[in-house]
């Protein structure tokens, strides 16, 4: 799997949109880019994922260069609840062998949202 | 929306007991996994299951470590033989298809060994 590069911790002020990086510059064609979070010590949380379209849920917004080498999550309107640890992941979900589907976790951004 | 339930939420054992870690996948999907995190890392991969057996496992799932589907419902870590070493959060995940997106993650057991 790619490896990413992501800030360790970014600020956001509650109601403002948070814009979390991630850079991936060694993706490769079959990779997607997930996004999970991780909310203190709770399990990881499934936000997001893309594979060169933007991408758009009830969570988040997931914006990915024309390149892939790099990508960004979106929270539109962060709230305090959103305070959490984000991880950006890359794989291949069509990868067989020995990948079943193992998520590799680096360290995240840390996002602080203050009132 | 369907989840992942582990149990128990926090466990204490001494050194050299044995634990077993359950959790209860979402009842339609296949792939099983257990991760866990120590205290201040990163969330570590353990053993992915499908299929009633083990298709991966990292450098940590040593010979101390197993995992069972009893019943069809249940998805079981057990530590045979619990070192210091072990205490961190357990966490359990499940997936639906082998080419499907998102995990689904349990809330974890926080394993204390003294």
């Amino acid at each position: 799997d790619a490896k990413t590069t992501q800030p360790t911790s970014m600020d956001c002020a509650e109601g403002r949109a948070a814009n979390l990086p991630c850079n991936h510059s060694t993706i490769s064609g079959n990779e997607y880019v997930y996004w999970y979070r991780q909310i203190h010590s709770q399990g990881p949380q499934y936000i997001i994922h893309g594979l060169k379209n933007n991408e758009t849920n009830e969570m988040a917004s997931l914006i990915i260069t024309e390149d892939r080498k790099s990508s960004t999550l979106i929270l539109p309107h962060a709230t305090l609840r959103d305070t959490a640890v984000y991880y950006c992941i890359v794989r291949d979900p069509n990868a067989g062998g020995t990948s079943y589907g193992k998520l590799t976790f680096g360290q995240g951004t840390i996002l602080t949202v203050h009132p | 929306e369907p989840e992942v339930t582990q149990t128990p939420s926090h466990q204490v054992t001494q050194m050299g007991q044995e634990v077993i870690l359950r959790c209860v996948p979402i009842s339609n999907h296949l792939y099983f996994y257990w991760y866990r995190q120590i205290l201040g890392q990163k969330v570590e991969f353990l053993v992915s299951f499908y299929n009633n057996e083990i298709s991966e496992k990292s450098e940590i799932f040593d010979d101390q470590f197993s995992v069972e589907r009893p019943d069809g419902s249940n998805f079981t870590l057990k530590i045979r033989s619990t070192k210091l070493e072990d205490s961190a959060m357990y966490f359990c995940a499940s997936r639906k298809e082998e080419y499907s997106y998102g995990y689904t993650f349990g809330s974890g057991t926080r394993l204390t060994v003294v």
